[in-house]
C-alpha cells in the first residue's frame, strides 16, 4: 500500500494564481480530510469527507474548495492565492465510524509571493 | 467549536529523565484524544490515544491520562532518549465526527 500521497511536494504560486493540490489513498478509507500547518499554530482542519460525494467545512475554509468524486481522491482547490495561505498542507485518511486513528500524507509546502 | 490548548510550547530536558505535556479542551462532548509525533519536515504519526471511558493508558516508555471532569489530557514520556526530539500535538475529537481540533504543539529536546 502506498497508503496517502499528495502532490505536488512544493509548489510556488503568485497571488490571484489558482491550483489543486492533490490527495490519494489506497485504504479504502471513508474519511479524508485537509489541514494546514503554519508555525507556532498547530494542525487547522481546511475541509473534510465523510464519503463520495460528501465534503462538509472544517476551522479555516475561506479560499479552498473540494470535492469528493471518489472514495480514493480529495483534491483541494485553491480559488485565487493569497499569501496568507502559505503553509504547509497536509492531507489525511481514516476508517469511518469509531474515530480511528488518521493517516497523514508527506505533506505539500506551498509558498504564495 | 472545540478549542484545545497545549503547554508548554517547548520543553527541554536530559536525557533520561521524564517530560509531560499537557492539553485542555473545551467541548465536553469531545471523547478521542489522540497524540502525534511530528519529526522535522515529516508527516504527523500517532503515538498514542485514548478514548474518554478510559482514564489511563500506557505503551512502552509513552503514557497518556485523562481527566474528563477537569476536560484536560496529559502525555508523559520517561526515560527520555535523543530520538524522541520532535514535535507534538493532542488533539480531541468527538466518536463517529470526523473533526479533530489540535493543540499548537510542543518541541521537545532531548539533551544527551
Amino acid at each position: 500500500n502506498a497508503g496517502v500521497t499528495q502532490t505536488p511536494k512544493f509548489q510556488v504560486l503568485k497571488t490571484g494564481q489558482s491550483m489543486t493540490l492533490q490527495c490519494a489513498q489506497d485504504m479504502n478509507h471513508e474519511y479524508m480530510s485537509w489541514y494546514r500547518q503554519d508555525p507556532g499554530m498547530g494542525l487547522r482542519l481546511i475541509h473534510y469527507s465523510v464519503g463520495a460525494g460528501i465534503t462538509d467545512q472544517g476551522e479555516v475554509p475561506n479560499g479552498y474548495n473540494v470535492s469528493r468524486s471518489t472514495t480514493e481522491d480529495f483534491p483541494l482547490r485553491l480559488l485565487s492565492a493569497a499569501p496568507s495561505q502559505t503553509s504547509v498542507y497536509f492531507c489525511a485518511s481514516s476508517y469511518s465510524g469509531t474515530a480511528y486513528e488518521q493517516y497523514f500524507g508527506p505533506g505539500t509546502r506551498l509558498t504564495v509571493t | 467549536g472545540e478549542n484545545v490548548e497545549q503547554h508548554p510550547s517547548t520543553l527541554s530536558v536530559q536525557e533520561g529523565d521524564s517530560a509531560v505535556i499537557k492539553c485542555t479542551y473545551s467541548d465536553s462532548a469531545s471523547n478521542y484524544f489522540p497524540w502525534y509525533k511530528q519529526e522535522l519536515g515529516k508527516r504527523p504519526q500517532l503515538i498514542i490515544d485514548i478514548r474518554s471511558n478510559v482514564g489511563e493508558k500506557k505503551d512502552q516508555r509513552i503514557a497518556v491520562t485523562l481527566n474528563k471532569t477537569a476536560k484536560h489530557f496529559s502525555l508523559h514520556i520517561t526515560e527520555t532518549q535523543p530520538e524522541d526530539s520532535a514535535v507534538y500535538f493532542c488533539a480531541a475529537s468527538i466518536d463517529n465526527f470526523n473533526k479533530f481540533y489540535f493543540g499548537s504543539g510542543t518541541k521537545l529536546n532531548v539533551k544527551p
